[in-house]
Parts: C-alpha cells; sequence; structure tokens
C-alpha cells in the first residue's frame, strides 16, 4: 500500500522560501501525477502543481496552478521516491497545511489518492 | 471564492440520506471532465471518495454514490452514520484556468 509523507520545517518567516518534501513507500514513482495542494485556516483546498515522472521515457513534466506559477517550483528525485516543493516569497497567505498526493489520470492529474497526513506550515517573523 | 460551489453545510438524523451539490461551469464539469470527491476529517489526510463521477475505491462503501449532469455532480450518503461527519470536497479540471480546481467543501453534520 502505497504511503505519503511530508517532511518540512514548520515555521517560515516572511519573504522566506519554504522547502517540503514528500517521501513516497510500498510503491513506484514513475507513471504518476505527484501533486502539491494545501488548505489555508478556515479554507478549502488549492491545487499547487504536480510532477510526472514518466515510465516509457526519460523525461519530467510539470503543471503549476497560474496564481502560484511564478513563485513554485516541484522537483523529483527518484533514486529516493521522494518529491518536493519549494515556495518562495513567503507571505502570511501561504500559511496552510500543505499536503502530498499522488494524482492519476492521462495528461494530467485527475483524481488525487492516497495524500500524506499534511504538514503546517505558518508564515511568520 | 472556489470555482466549483457547494453548500457550506448539510446536516442529517442518522439513517437518513443527504446529498451534496456541486455546481460548476462549461470550462469544467460542463465541458465534460470527469468529478472526484473526497471525505475530510481535520487533522488527517483526506481520502479519495468517488472518482470518475461514479466510482468507488476499493473499501469505500456502496452508501456512497455519486453523479453527474450537465455543469453539476452531486454525492449522495445513504443510512447516515455518526463516522460520516467531516468535510466533503468535490474537484475537477478547468479548461480556462489550465488547473485542477476544487470546491469549497461541505460540512456535514449528523444530528
Amino acid at each position: 500500500q502505497v504511503q505519503l509523507q511530508e517532511s518540512g520545517p514548520g515555521p517560515v518567516k516572511p519573504s522566506e522560501t519554504l522547502s517540503l518534501t514528500c517521501t513516497v513507500s510500498g510503491g513506484s514513482i514513475s507513471g504518476y501525477y505527484w501533486s502539491w495542494i494545501r488548505q489555508s485556516p478556515g479554507k478549502g483546498l488549492e491545487w499547487i502543481g504536480y510532477i510526472y515522472d514518466s515510465k516509457t521515457y526519460d523525461g519530467k513534466t510539470t503543471g503549476y496552478n497560474p496564481s502560484l506559477k511564478r513563485r513554485v517550483t516541484i522537483s523529483i528525485d527518484t533514486s529516493k521516491s521522494q518529491f518536493s516543493l519549494k515556495v518562495r516569497s513567503m507571505t502570511a497567505a501561504d500559511t496552510a497545511v500543505y499536503y502530498c498526493a499522488r494524482g492519476t489520470g492521462r495528461g494530467g492529474p485527475n483524481w488525487f489518492d492516497p495524500w500524506g497526513q499534511g504538514s503546517l506550515v505558518t508564515v511568520s517573523s | 471564492q472556489s470555482v466549483l460551489t457547494q453548500p457550506p453545510s448539510v446536516s442529517g438524523a442518522p439513517g437518513q440520506r443527504v446529498t451534496i451539490s456541486c455546481t460548476g461551469s462549461t470550462s469544467n464539469i460542463g465541458a465534460g471532465y470527469d468529478v472526484h470527491w473526497y471525505q475530510h476529517l481535520p487533522g488527517t489526510a483526506p481520502k479519495l471518495l468517488i472518482y470518475g463521477n461514479r466510482n468507488r475505491p476499493s473499501g469505500v462503501p456502496d452508501r456512497f454514490s455519486g453523479s453527474k449532469s450537465g455543469t453539476s455532480a452531486s454525492l449522495a450518503i445513504t443510512g447516515l452514520q455518526s463516522e460520516d461527519e467531516a468535510d466533503y470536497y468535490c474537484q475537477s479540471y478547468d479548461s480556462s484556468l489550465s488547473g485542477v480546481v476544487f470546491g469549497g467543501g461541505t460540512k456535514l453534520t449528523v444530528l
């Protein structure tokens, strides 16, 4: 059974860069849309982006929420079964629980299953 | 303001049936993109309940069902149980936004 676990810094200062890592266990990292999704306090879920590592060709594809694209980078280390999120120029509005999830689909993530437990990131000076 | 609109809350007594609506537009649900549903208890990982409009993953009780018509989708829960009390989110894809979109979430209270 595939399991995902986020790891991250906890509090982040304004203007700093957030770095989070998601470790995948119990399954292959190839052929899925590994995604980040967040939930700000009292609000709904917001998709951040994904990275796709192909089983059949040597290449990686990314897709980002247009509203976050300028500040976000998602990368993957298949040797460690990990993928990572960087969000630059953090502000209080980026305070949220950040989830990693496995996306299944064709041409992009369709649905997400499973999800990690979430990592609370608080932006505060 | 979420792209997909859900009622903020619904409630029902144990054993009853409730439905949660998810209203979109011609650039997402109405364009033919699939709708998926998640159950989320605070402090836990969201759980996939329905994928591809009406399919249940292994282990999800058949009390949960999904449907889609036009620019809307619905999640129905029959035989309400206290453990169904949670937040429920719909999700799809929006071609205008070129990305995944979620509903604002619906809090289900079992009376």
